[in-house]
C-alpha cells in the first residue's frame, strides 16, 4: 500500500530564503505524486504533479519539485520565499491505475519578515 | 479547486442528528471522492464513487457514514447519529474518470462540519 511522510509539521523560513519540504513516499508501483497547498478554511489546490515524464517537475507559484526514485523522495523548494506562501502543503501519492490519493499529514509553512 | 461545489460550507448539529454534506462535481466529471481533515492530521480517504457505483470505499468509518452518487443530481455523504468525533473538514474531489494518470482530481472548498 503507498503512503507519504511529510517531514517536518511546521517549517519557517524568511522571506526571500530558499524553501524547503520534504516528503517522502512509499509505494509498490511506479507512483504518481503530487503536491498540493491549502490556504485557511478552503480547499486544496495542485501545485505540481509528477507521472513519469521528466523527473523535475515545475509547478504554479515558483514552485517545484524533483522525483529521486532512489530516496523514495520528491521534495518542494521555491528558491525565494514570498509573504503569500504562507500555506499548508501536502504530499500526496496514487499508483498508477489506481484512482485513490493517499495524503500525508501536511507541513505548515511560515514565512517569517 | 474552481468548479467544485459543496455545500452547506458550515453545518453545526446536536449529538444525535444526521449531518448530509453534498457535493456537485465538476461539469463533465464523473468520479467523486471524500476526504475528511481532522485538525492537525491530513486528509484522509473515506470513499471514491461513480454514478451510481462505489468504487472503494476502504476509508469510511463502519457505522454511520455512507455515501451515494446517484444519476442525477450531486453526491451526498451522510452522517447519521452524529458524536462530537465527527466534527471535522469534509472535501470532495473530482476527476473526468479516466485514472488519476495523466489527470488530475479537482477539491471543492469543504465543508466543516461542527458537532455540539
Amino acid at each position: 500500500a503507498q503512503s507519504v511522510t511529510q517531514l517536518g509539521s511546521h517549517v519557517s523560513v524568511s522571506e526571500g530564503a530558499l524553501v524547503l519540504l520534504r516528503c517522502n513516499y512509499s509505494s509498490s508501483v511506479p507512483p504518481y505524486l503530487f503536491w498540493y497547498v491549502q490556504y485557511p478554511n478552503q480547499g486544496l489546490q495542485l501545485l505540481l504533479k509528477y507521472t513519469s515524464a521528466a523527473t523535475l517537475v515545475k509547478g504554479i507559484n515558483g514552485f517545484e519539485a524533483e522525483f529521486k526514485k532512489s530516496e523514495t523522495s520528491f521534495h518542494l523548494t521555491k528558491p525565494s520565499a514570498h509573504m503569500s506562501d504562507a500555506a499548508e502543503y501536502f504530499c500526496a501519492v496514487s499508483d498508477k491505475g489506481d484512482d485513490k490519493i493517499i495524503f500525508g499529514k501536511g507541513t505548515r509553512l511560515h514565512i517569517l519578515p | 479547486n474552481a468548479g467544485v461545489m459543496q455545500n452547506p460550507r458550515h453545518l453545526v448539529r446536536r449529538r444525535g442528528q444526521e449531518a448530509r454534506l453534498r457535493c456537485s462535481p465538476m461539469k463533465g466529471h464523473s468520479h467523486v471522492y471524500w476526504y475528511r481533515q481532522l485538525p492537525e492530521e491530513g486528509l484522509k480517504f473515506m470513499v471514491y464513487l461513480q454514478k451510481e457505483n462505489i468504487i472503494d470505499e476502504s476509508g469510511m468509518p463502519k457505522e454511520r457514514f455512507s455515501a451515494e452518487f446517484p444519476k442525477e443530481g450531486p453526491s451526498i455523504l451522510r452522517i447519521q447519529q452524529v458524536v462530537r468525533g465527527d466534527s471535522a473538514a469534509y472535501f470532495c474531489a473530482s476527476s473526468p474518470g479516466t485514472g488519476i494518470s495523466g489527470n488530475t482530481i479537482y477539491f471543492g472548498e469543504g465543508s466543516w462540519l461542527t458537532v455540539v
